[in-house]
């Protein structure tokens, strides 16, 4: 059974850089698709974007002159920085693996989800 | 950017049908993706590929689509079906989307 957690800093302060890593158990990081989804406190759910194991990314354009995504394959990783943080970015950050097929209609969903973390951006 | 419309809430006595609908413009071309999320705990798919349901998730859950609207019907409402529903999407150019969720109260 594939498990996936967050980790990093639970407070960040405006204009800093918020940082997260999810560690991936159970299976491989390989062949597959990962990414970030954010709730803000009451709010529904935004995904912020996606990497395969290769490297390649594909993020939200609301989020993506502020969001990297990477990949640590020998660590079973990946990871999350965001840039210029405001209250607004204050929220539950999850990881989450993706079951992707790019037939047509293509398939891209979640089907394993973090605990997710609260991120807290203030000073 | 693309969006899907979902209603608020919807609210049903136990044993009664409940239906969540998501409308967007692009769901003729993309499947849609039902999720279940009960406070304090990540989202579940209960529904895949508009219609298709994940081994574990009970039968009373099934999912329909019709030109730009899909729905999720859930049969016989049981108390631990009261939770937040999001339905997921894409649009062309492989963005994926959240509708707003429903808040599902079961009377």
């Amino acid at each position: 059974q594939v498990q996936l957690q967050e980790s990093g800093p639970g407070l960040v302060k405006p204009s800093e850089t918020l940082s997260l890593t999810c560690t991936v158990s159970g299976g491989s990081i390989s062949s597959y698709y990962w990414s970030w989804i954010r709730q803000p406190p009451g709010k529904g759910l935004e995904w912020i974007g996606y990497i395969y194991y290769s490297g390649s990314t594909n993020y939200n354009p609301s989020l993506k002159s502020r969001v990297t995504i990477s990949v640590d394959t020998s660590k079973n990783q990946f990871s999350l920085k965001l840039s210029s943080v405001t209250a607004a970015d204050t929220a539950v950050y999850y990881c989450a693996r993706n079951a992707y097929s790019n037939y047509v209609p293509p398939v891209n969903y979640f089907d394993y989800w973090g605990q997710g973390t609260l991120v807290t951006v203030s000073s | 950017s693309y969006e899907l419309t979902q209603p608020p809430s919807v609210s049903v006595s136990p044993g009664q049908t409940a239906r969540i609908t998501c409308s967007g413009d692009a769901l003729p071309k993309q499947y849609a993706y039902w999720y279940q999320q009960k406070p304090g705990q990540a989202p579940v798919l209960v529904i895949y590929k508009d219609s298709e349901r994940p081994s574990g998730i009970p039968e009373r859950f099934s999912g329909s689509s019709s030109g730009t609207t899909v729905t999720l019907t859930i049969s016989g409402v049981q108390a631990e079906d009261e939770a937040d529903y999001y339905c997921q999407s894409a649009d062309s150019s492989g963005t994926l989307v959240f509708g707003g969720g429903t808040k599902l109260t079961v009377l």
